[in-house]
């Protein structure tokens, strides 16, 4: 149980192009997922964090215009990185909150690394 | 000063060898706390989480949890080169309003066959 998926795995475009990731919570609901990513040989760092049916709260500097997220429905969550630079280069990784759990446990799903040309 | 800190590492041991890998935290609200074992390039995964003082076992792992001096450790016993990965030590408050864990940095384990 408790399965995170991200789709996709990896992706590879042009400067000024968006990039759409998909986070699904596959077998629980998930009123909350989290958006992070990761540097090479760093830590994670939260983006901001999704709620169902309501805006994304972002966390200080980041760029809600140029990160979009939304959060449609109680097992999917996208982001998308829009008019991507090479700074905008990492791995993406989502992660999805049980909901009722007591103790906010968050599964992660498998990273999306985006590459930016 | 961070709100978590961890020894980035990287910490090297022999196969067999006993790892102990530690946090130390500052906000004395945090109450509960969750280690992840994250390999290369892959997402994190949830190893242990536990809520009071003292030590939770499982398999080969122990979290163990010291609230008075805010501090965390995870034990590895019998360690294997299967347990090479980052590990990354979270906290949180229950009923926080964002829900957020915040997380150390993590530590980049070896175990040398």
């Amino acid at each position: 149980g408790a399965v995170v998926s991200q789709h996709p795995s990896r992706v590879i475009c042009k400067s000024g192009t968006s990039v759409k990731i998909e986070c699904r919570s596959l077998d629980f609901q998930a009123t909350t997922m989290f958006w992070y990513r990761q540097f090479p040989k760093q830590s994670l760092m939260l983006m901001a964090t999704s709620n169902e049916g309501s805006k994304a709260t972002y966390e200080q500097g980041v760029e809600k215009d140029k990160f979009l997220i939304n959060h449609a429905s109680l097992t999917l969550s996208t982001l998308t990185v829009t008019s991507a630079h090479p700074e905008d280069s990492s791995f993406y990784i989502c992660s999805a909150r049980l909901s009722g759990g007591v103790y906010n446990e968050q599964f992660f799903g498998p990273g999306t690394r985006l590459t930016v040309l | 000063q961070k709100e978590v800190e961890q020894d980035p590492g990287p910490l090297s041991v022999p196969e067999g060898a006993i790892v102990s890998l530690n946090c130390t935290y500052s906000n004395s609200a945090f109450q509960y706390f969750m280690w992840y074992r994250q390999y290369s390039r892959k997402g994190p995964e949830l190893l242990m989480y536990t809520y009071s003082s003292g030590n939770k076992e499982d398999g080969r792992f122990t979290a163990q949890v010291d609230k008075s001096s805010k501090y965390i450790s995870l034990f590895i016993r019998d360690s294997q080169p299967s347990d090479s990965a980052t590990y990354l030590c979270a906290m949180g408050l229950v009923g926080g309003a964002t829900n957020k864990l915040i997380f150390g940095t993590g530590t980049l384990l070896a175990v040398q066959p």
